[in-house]
């Protein structure tokens, strides 16, 4: 089982409706969770990030964290031809030694149709 | 400006040669990682270093090889043992205190090897 799975997708959605990505995790001790917005040829920029449960909201994205199932998703609403891209998850463990390590889900690639 | 940069954004290379990405930040963050990409690929870890003159092996650090003899400098390697070094290269650091975390990419080499 891969440490942080994603949907490849691509998942398309009409300008203006609510696209919901998701993303599973493996580890239970898992601490923080990141959501990275990539487009294509360039680095990641961070969009979210979570550690607690429950919803968290910033402007038109909102992070929902359930750590009992292990799962943490993105909403974007209203969504616009600029938000297509590829997003990727991102879970930090704090390992033995005081290291911390980010795993990367593989990305779902998001299509926002005009 | 404050930031991370890698050098060069092409790198060209024969089969059998070494070659060395650079990655340079003036964020005075402790925490430097390397990630590769491939094409419709997640980012996977090769090495990070939590301090100077420390570091650790990622997921998939044979073939390569990294030092950090300056917090600001974590330089890469590529050997002649790495089967696949063709990919994209993303060199990353990071801040954290407490639950906060956030790591910033730099904008990415990509490497050809012929």
């Amino acid at each position: 089982q891969k440490e942080v799975e994603q949907n490849s997708g691509p998942l398309s959605v009409p300008e203006g409706a609510i696209a919901s990505l998701n993303c599973t995790y493996s580890d239970r001790g898992s601490q923080s969770f990141f959501w990275y917005r990539q487009y294509s040829g360039k680095s990641p920029e961070l969009i979210m990030f979570i550690y607690s449960n429950g919803d968290k909201e910033d402007g038109r994205f909102t992070a929902q964290l359930n750590k009992a199932s292990q799962y943490v998703s993105l909403l974007i609403r209203d969504s616009q031809p600029s938000d297509s891209a590829t997003y990727l998850c991102a879970v930090k463990i704090l390992e033995s030694g005081g290291y911390q390590k980010v795993t990367f889900g593989t990305g779902t690639k998001l299509q926002v149709i005009p | 400006d404050g930031g991370i940069t890698q050098s060069p954004k092409y790198l060209f290379r024969k089969e059998g040669q070494n070659v060395t990405l650079s990655c340079e930040q003036n964020l005075n963050h402790d925490a430097m990682y390397w990630y590769r990409q491939d094409p419709g690929q997640g980012l996977r870890l090769i090495y990070y270093s939590q301090i100077v003159n420390d570091f650790q092996k990622g997921d998939i650090a044979e073939g390569y090889s990294v030092s950090r003899e300056k917090k600001e400098s974590f330089p890469l390697t590529v050997t002649s043992a790495q089967k696949n070094p063709t990919a994209f290269y993303l060199c990353a650091s990071s801040i954290s205190e407490g639950f906060y975390y956030e790591q910033y990419f730099g904008p990415g080499t990509r490497l050809t090897v012929t």
